[in-house]
C-alpha cells in the first residue's frame, strides 16, 4: 500500500462546478499536511497547508481527519485556470522528517 | 528576489555520459533535496542534504551522486549507471529539516539521445 494515495482522475468539470479531492495516508506518525498545485512540466507550488480545524482560502477549503487518516481539498466555483494536478503532501516523523508526495489528481475545468 | 534556480531547463544525455544538473538557492535554507518525477507518478526522493558537507540517500539514489560544498549549491550528477534517466528533476529546499513547506526550483527535463 502506498504511503499517500490519491485518486489520479482526471476530473473533468464545467466552469462554476464544485469539485472535491481526497487523499489518504497510512502512517499515523504523520505530522503536517499540504496541498500543492502543479502545472504541466512546472514545479509544484504550495496551495495551502491543512489543519485539523479545517482552513479556507477563498474558493479553496482543506480538511484533515486524523482519525480516518485522510485529507480533502474542496474547490468551489471552478475556473479554467484551476486546471492542474493537485498533489497531496504529508510530512512524517521517522527519526527525522520525511516528505511523502501523492501521485496527484488531474483536474480539467471546461468552458 | 530569493528563490531556487535550476539549470539547464532541458538537458540531453548520450549513452554512457555523466551529466550534472545545477541547483542554487539564496534563501539561506539549510536543507536541500533532489526529486525525480515520471509521468503520472509522484515525486521520488533521490538525495537530500541537511547541512554543508553532509548528504543522505533517498529512496532512489542508485545511479546518482551529489555534493554539498556550499550552503547555496546542491548539484546532482546523473551517472552512466542510471539506465533510465529520462525524467523531470526537481530541486527543493526548506529552512531546516522539519515539517515546514518545501520551496521548489523550476525543474530540469532530462532526456536520453
Amino acid at each position: 500500500r502506498k504511503e499517500v494515495e490519491q485518486d489520479p482522475g482526471p476530473f473533468n468539470v464545467p466552469e462554476g462546478a464544485t469539485v472535491a479531492f481526497n487523499c489518504t495516508y497510512s502512517n499515523s506518525a504523520s505530522q503536517s499536511f499540504f496541498w500543492y498545485r502543479q502545472d504541466c512540466r512546472k514545479e509544484p507550488k504550495l496551495l495551502m497547508s491543512v489543519y485539523s480545524s479545517g482552513n479556507e482560502d477563498g474558493r479553496f477549503t482543506a480538511q484533515l481527519n486524523r482519525a480516518s487518516q485522510y485529507i480533502s481539498l474542496l474547490i468551489r466555483d471552478s475556473k479554467l485556470s484551476d486546471s492542474a494536478t493537485y498533489l497531496c503532501v504529508v510530512n512524517i516523523w521517522a527519526g527525522g522528517f520525511k516528505t511523502i508526495f501523492g501521485a496527484g489528481t488531474r483536474l480539467f475545468v471546461k468552458a | 528576489d530569493g528563490g531556487i534556480t535550476q539549470s539547464p531547463k532541458y538537458l540531453f544525455r548520450k549513452e554512457g555520459q555523466n551529466v550534472t544538473l545545477s541547483c542554487e538557492q539564496n534563501l539561506n535554507h539549510d536543507a536541500m533535496y533532489w526529486y525525480r518525477q515520471d509521468p503520472g507518478q509522484g515525486l521520488r526522493l533521490i538525495y537530500y542534504s541537511q547541512i554543508v558537507n553532509d548528504f543522505q540517500k533517498g529512496d532512489i539514489a542508485e545511479g546518482y551522486s551529489v555534493s554539498r560544498e556550499k550552503k547555496e549549491s546542491f548539484p546532482l550528477t546523473v551517472t552512466s549507471a542510471q539506465k533510465n534517466p529520462t525524467a523531470f528533476y526537481l530541486c527543493a529546499s526548506k529552512r531546516a529539516e522539519g515539517g515546514e513547506k518545501l520551496f521548489f526550483g523550476s525543474g530540469t527535463q532530462l532526456s536520453v539521445l
